[in-house]
């Protein structure tokens, strides 16, 4: 089972303000895969990357959203300018698992507040 | 558009008792997956159900695909507290992991 951390756990910004979330694999994985969780309500897709690009993502992906492997081995999702209705938690899931059975697995999220 | 809905979205439930929770999906797929979230944490995958007629089964949960009638089951034996949880199916159209999840269902384990 693939595992990830994610950085920070929290973050509280101000309507406006970029930020930056960050997604540390602890071993090589060719898939990503980012979702996002509005408190008390269903996970939504927002992007997938293979082999550094972007291979697939939703409405919710606007430009105000990109996706990163800076250094090869961290994911990073930015948002440029944070909305209120950005505030949820974010989620990265590498896939993985037993060769013809595999699945996602969600790291343990980073929450965001925007003020 | 694809769309997965689950019912019931809240069930409270006595300890010992058995129970199915339902996946409905509106596009055909033969990839659908079950994921278990605690309060505040994170999502933890249970199942993963490839093909029409596929059955798994961890401890007291069963989870099941017909494909065909765009369904999956999960159904809880004799359940115990430690199953208080939201549950998730989340379907995969496309095969390209883009996962489209449902509503999920609120459980609550009476003792």
């Amino acid at each position: 089972e693939p595992e990830v951390t994610q950085t920070p756990s929290h973050q509280v910004t101000q309507m406006g303000q970029e930020v930056i979330l960050r997604c540390v694999p602890i071993s090589n994985h060719l898939y990503f895969y980012w979702y996002r969780q509005i408190l008390g309500q269903k996970v939504e897709f927002l992007v997938s990357f293979y082999n550094n690009e972007i291979s697939e993502k939703s409405e919710i992906f606007d430009d105000q959203f990109s996706v990163e492997r800076p250094d090869g081995s961290n994911f990073t999702l930015k948002i440029r300018s944070t909305k209120l209705e950005d505030s949820a938690m974010y989620f990265c899931a590498p896939r993985g698992g037993t060769s013809g059975e595999e699945t996602q697995y969600f790291g343990p999220g980073t929450r965001l507040l925007v003020l | 558009e694809l769309k997965v809905e689950q019912n019931p979205l809240f069930l409270s439930m006595q300890e010992g008792k058995n129970y199915t929770i339902y996946c409905n999906y509106s596009t055909t797929s033969d990839r659908l997956y079950w994921y278990r979230q605690d309060p505040g944490k994170s999502l933890e995958s249970l199942f993963v159900l490839l093909s029409n007629g596929a059955v798994k089964q961890e401890g007291r949960l069963m989870a099941s695909l017909d494909t065909k009638a765009r369904l999956s089951t999960l159904h809880i034996t004799a359940a115990v507290h430690d199953l208080s949880a939201t549950y998730f199916c989340a379907v995969d159209i496309s095969g390209t992991y883009k996962y489209i999840f449902g509503t999920g269902t609120r459980l609550k384990v009476l003792a």
